[in-house]
């Protein structure tokens, strides 16, 4: 089973839509950390947010918003009013302890939403 | 603040020839890390250092994939000799402690393999 699974591969809208990329996760942990990025056309990957796993508190940021739910182990990620400019590759990644233990922690990614907003 | 800093940016080899790529953290990071992204998918951690150790490298390949951190700063990952399915897009990232902290990544370095 997929650690992190983003079941929309592709998302098309229009500019002005919302738009909501879903993100399940799967962890025994009960200390983990959930982030997004996004990967634009040029390849870098651009860090958007960062949320640990005893803060369910939902988060805006301009027209970004994340809501995340222990319950459903998802961390779904909307874009509120699209933009061209948001067009890219958006990753759900998770951070947990590794195996050997200690403090080190390992990222596994999901395998992104390509998300495609038309003029 | 200066990024993450790699190069080259774009390599072409043929297969069974040897490359190796370079990465500048930011400054003051301990964690660096080396990723492989294919073409669609995710990144997937090839390995990990703190400081210039290594921390994690079970996904390291390791007959033909090495890397090093010597001085604790820049990092070189080789590969030799090259197959076709390393084509790929090699990320480094860094991060200010290793537990679960914010990874900043590179520009990553495309390779093609012929």
């Amino acid at each position: 089973a997929q650690k992190v699974t983003q079941a929309q591969t592709e998302i098309s809208v229009v500019e002005k839509e919302d738009v909501t990329l879903d993100c399940v996760y799967e962890t025994r942990d009960t200390t983990y950390y959930l982030f997004w990025y996004k990967q634009p056309p040029s390849g870098e990957l651009v860090f958007l947010i960062r949320r640990n796993s005893f803060d369910e508190q939902n988060e805006i940021s301009g027209r970004y918003s994340w809501n995340f739910q222990k319950s459903t182990s998802s961390f779904n990620f909307t874009i509120t009013a699209s933009q061209v400019v948001d067009s890219a590759v958006y990753f759900c990644a998770l951070s947990e302890v590794m195996s050997s233990g200690g403090s080190n922690y390992k990222l596994t990614f999901g395998k992104g939403t390509l998300l495609t907003v038309n003029p | 603040e200066a990024g993450v800093a790699q190069s080259p940016r774009y390599k072409i080899i043929e297969k069974r020839q040897s490359v190796a790529f370079w990465c500048n953290p930011i400054s003051g990071h301990a964690t660096l890390y080396w990723y492989q992204q294919i073409l669609g998918q995710g990144p997937k951690l090839l390995i990990q250092f703190q400081n210039n150790g290594v921390v994690d490298d079970s996904q390291l390949p390791k007959d033909r994939f090495s890397a090093e951190r010597l001085k604790g700063v820049d990092s070189t990952l080789k590969i030799q000799p090259a197959k076709l399915e390393d084509s790929a897009v090699y990320l480094c990232a860094s991060s200010l402690r290793p537990g679960g902290e914010t990874q900043y990544f590179g520009p990553g370095t495309r390779l093609l393999v012929l």
